[in-house]
């Protein structure tokens, strides 16, 4: 019973990489998300997706773009990483409703020098 | 706009002690409630939810959690707390009806002493 899987679970980059983060989920859920977690600041929402097909942005998209593959998989991309998004990136999905809890990866933690 | 706070950033108790953790929520409709926790070096993993009905529920690792609506709170409590509740514990409030959106607070990191 995987539930949410990310990959990769660590990586470094150097400024102005880029890399696109992995995110599938096998609960057959619709709405998708992703956060950044910084020490002191909880969980920001980046973009979510509320069903297969549409996305959005969240509380802090600058320098990330998103893609709703398909109703399992949800990609985050950075084009040109900064030293400001280092930090540990949560996946996570829930059924549609605001009365659903929403269900997270273990996260990839991802420092940029 | 929804909020949540949680005004206790670093709570220590000791082993066999009960715990509060304290959540404040502002929103405008009902509000859907829940408490996460996340050890170290892991996802959040749901402990309760609060819909309606029964103001006191139950969740898992023995956990319950009070909604109380005229001081807009819902704390979480454990009435003899274990080492391995040593985790960062996030309260949040769902919103948003087109997807199962949360707002969540800042987080409370709990530490048992022996």
């Amino acid at each position: 019973n995987a539930g949410v899987t990310q990959t990769p679970k660590f990586q470094v980059l150097k400024t102005g990489q880029s890399m696109t983060l992995q995110c599938a989920q096998d609960m057959n859920h619709n709405s998708m998300y992703w956060y950044r977690q910084d020490p002191g600041m909880g969980l920001r929402l980046i973009y979510y997706s509320a069903s297969e097909g549409t996305t959005d942005k969240g509380e802090v998209p600058n320098g990330y773009n998103v893609s709703r593959l398909n109703k399992r998989e949800f990609s985050l991309r950075l084009e040109s990483a900064a030293p400001s998004q280092t930090s540990v990136y949560f996946c996570a999905s829930s059924q549609q409703g605001t009365n659903q809890p929403q269900h997270f990866g273990d996260g990839t933690r991802l420092s940029i020098l | 706009a929804q909020s949540v706070t949680q005004p206790d950033i670093h709570i220590t108790v000791s082993e066999g002690a009960s715990l509060e953790l304290r959540c404040n929520y502002s929103y405008g409709a009902t509000p859907y409630l829940f408490w996460y926790v996340q050890s170290p070096g892991q996802g959040l993993q749901l402990l309760l939810k609060y819909f309606s009905g029964d103001t006191l529920v139950q969740g898992i690792k023995g956990f319950e959690a009070e909604f109380k609506r005229s001081q807009s709170s819902f704390n979480l409590r454990k009435p003899s707390v274990h080492w391995s509740d040593a985790a960062e514990y996030f309260c949040a409030v769902g919103y948003n009806t087109n997807a199962g959106k949360s707002t969540f607070g800042d987080g409370t990191t709990l530490t048992v002493k022996p």
